[in-house]
């Protein structure tokens, strides 16, 4: 497809299991990002990528979270014994550029609900 | 740390009324982005504001940027339902992209 491509759209776990979270990016575009959305609020940032390597995991929230990107192009979120706190909307996005100056673009999201 | 304060958090308009939302950041921007966010979506690029003192208009959208490029705004004239959403501005700083908290347009029935 020509868009950013997340799934799965809706995870409904329960608490203690690991859930995965995946993102296709737009071809060939090199930065890939991660942001977790909590109902009604902003934006947190996660992890960034640029290629494979991750020059800043500075948002990732504990040890239980983790993240990879393969081949320049597809990128999992990993969460472990997943928290209610967990619960939330998971934006992944990607851009052409190879720095921070470059537009956006955005998938639907992942909504993890943690029971 | 560094931030972008955006205020306000809310605003309820009347349709037709103006709608207006700031961002303030504490740092030197290189750059500043703002996106729109309806209900239920996901942020979509509105624009991006590089220079000092740039003023971009897009339709009943205009955008500035400060002459210090500390500060921006996004002014909508005669709100229209299509509107409604979050607006959020993103500035870039030291390679990172800072994300103000948005503003929620709300147009009153």
């Amino acid at each position: 497809g020509a868009g950013v491509s997340q799934s799965p759209s809706n995870k409904v776990t329960e608490k203690g299991k690991d859930v995965e979270l995946r993102c296709d990016p737009i071809s060939g575009h090199t930065a890939l990002y991660w942001y977790r959305q909590s109902l009604g609020q902003g934006l947190e940032f996660l992890i960034y990528f640029q290629g494979n390597s991750a020059p800043d995991k500075s948002g990732l929230p504990s040890d239980r979270f983790s993240a990879e990107r393969t081949g320049g192009s597809v990128s999992t979120l990993t969460i472990q014994r997943t928290q209610q706190e967990d619960s939330a909307v998971y934006l992944c996005a990607s851009s052409l550029e190879s720095s921070w100056t470059g537009e956006l673009f955005f998938g639907e999201g992942s909504r993890l609900t943690v029971l | 740390g560094q931030q972008v304060m955006q205020i306000p958090q809310y605003q309820h308009v009347q349709e037709g009324e103006d709608f207006t939302t700031y961002c303030n950041s504490s740092t030197t921007l290189s750059n500043i982005q703002w996106y729109k966010q309806r209900p239920g979506g996901h942020p979509v690029f509105l624009i991006q504001l590089v220079k000092s003192g740039e003023v971009k208009k897009q339709k009943r959208l205009t955008f500035q940027f400060g002459e210090a490029k500390k500060n921006s705004s996004l002014h909508i004239t005669a709100t229209q339902t299509t509107d409604v959403g979050t607006y959020f501005c993103a500035g870039q700083s030291n390679y990172q992209l800072i994300w103000g908290a948005g503003t929620k347009l709300i147009i009153k029935p």
